[in-house]
């Protein structure tokens, strides 16, 4: 059965920090999908980034960055010079790649608060 | 282009009753999915419709169901309410096979 586990339920910086959000998941497929999602007060999940298991490739994006290592099985968020409007709570999610279908299977979250 | 859309945003039930929530995909998707949001947790996968049939269930009793029509809206029926169904009910589109899925807002169901 696959599992995703976020360690961390809060995190708490000031802002300007650097910060990284831990995900560590399970699976006995070869081929996965890995996913984060931020979650603001709203409600609505907002897609960040997905990943293929087939790709070990690091990731920027503006202040966002990840670092997937199958070998460890973890799939970090890091957020370089953090700003209060990054202050949501954090999903991890992994999708098998079986069947066609992709349901999401999310952590826990990680609540992220970014301090003036 | 519109999103992902629920309706309704809030409903409260009382305990054995049943409720029906609706969800319209973004254009352009064919695929929908719902989850189950309890305070605190992270989304529990319900099930997930494809060419108006159900082709993934996640560990939900047979109380959850679903339909999807023609035009690709959704609808999720829970029979039986319990306590326990207290939840966000998050819907979420995209196209079979490109595996990322947009989210709606969500509907906050209180069972009393």
């Amino acid at each position: 059965a696959q599992k995703v586990t976020q360690a961390q339920t809060e995190i708490s910086v000031v802002e300007k920090e650097d910060v990284t959000l831990d995900c560590v998941y399970e699976t006995r497929d070869t081929t996965y999908y890995l996913f984060w999602y931020k979650q603001p007060p709203s409600g609505e999940l907002v897609f960040l980034i997905r990943r293929n298991s087939f790709d070990e490739q690091n990731e920027i994006s503006g202040r966002y960055s990840w670092n997937f290592q199958k070998s460890t099985s973890s799939f970090n968020f890091t957020i370089t010079a953090s700003q209060v409007v990054d202050s949501a709570v954090y999903f991890c999610a992994l999708s098998e790649a079986g069947g066609g279908a992709d349901g999401l299977t999310f952590g826990k979250g990680t609540h992220l608060i970014i301090q003036p | 282009d519109a999103g992902v859309t629920q309706s309704p945003t809030h409903l409260i039930k009382t305990r054995g009753q049943q409720v029906t929530l609706r969800c319209s995909p973004k254009s352009g998707h064919d695929t929908v999915s719902w989850y189950q949001q309890a305070l605190g947790q992270g989304p529990q996968f319900i099930f997930q419709y494809y060419e108006e049939e159900e082709r993934q269930r996640g560990n939900f009793p047979d109380r959850f169901s679903g339909h999807q029509f023609p035009n690709y809206s959704s609808e999720l029926n829970v029979n039986a309410l319990l306590l326990g169904d207290s939840a966000l009910y998050l819907c979420a589109s995209s196209l079979m096979g490109v595996r990322y899925s947009f989210f709606g807002p969500g509907t906050r169901l209180t069972v009393l």
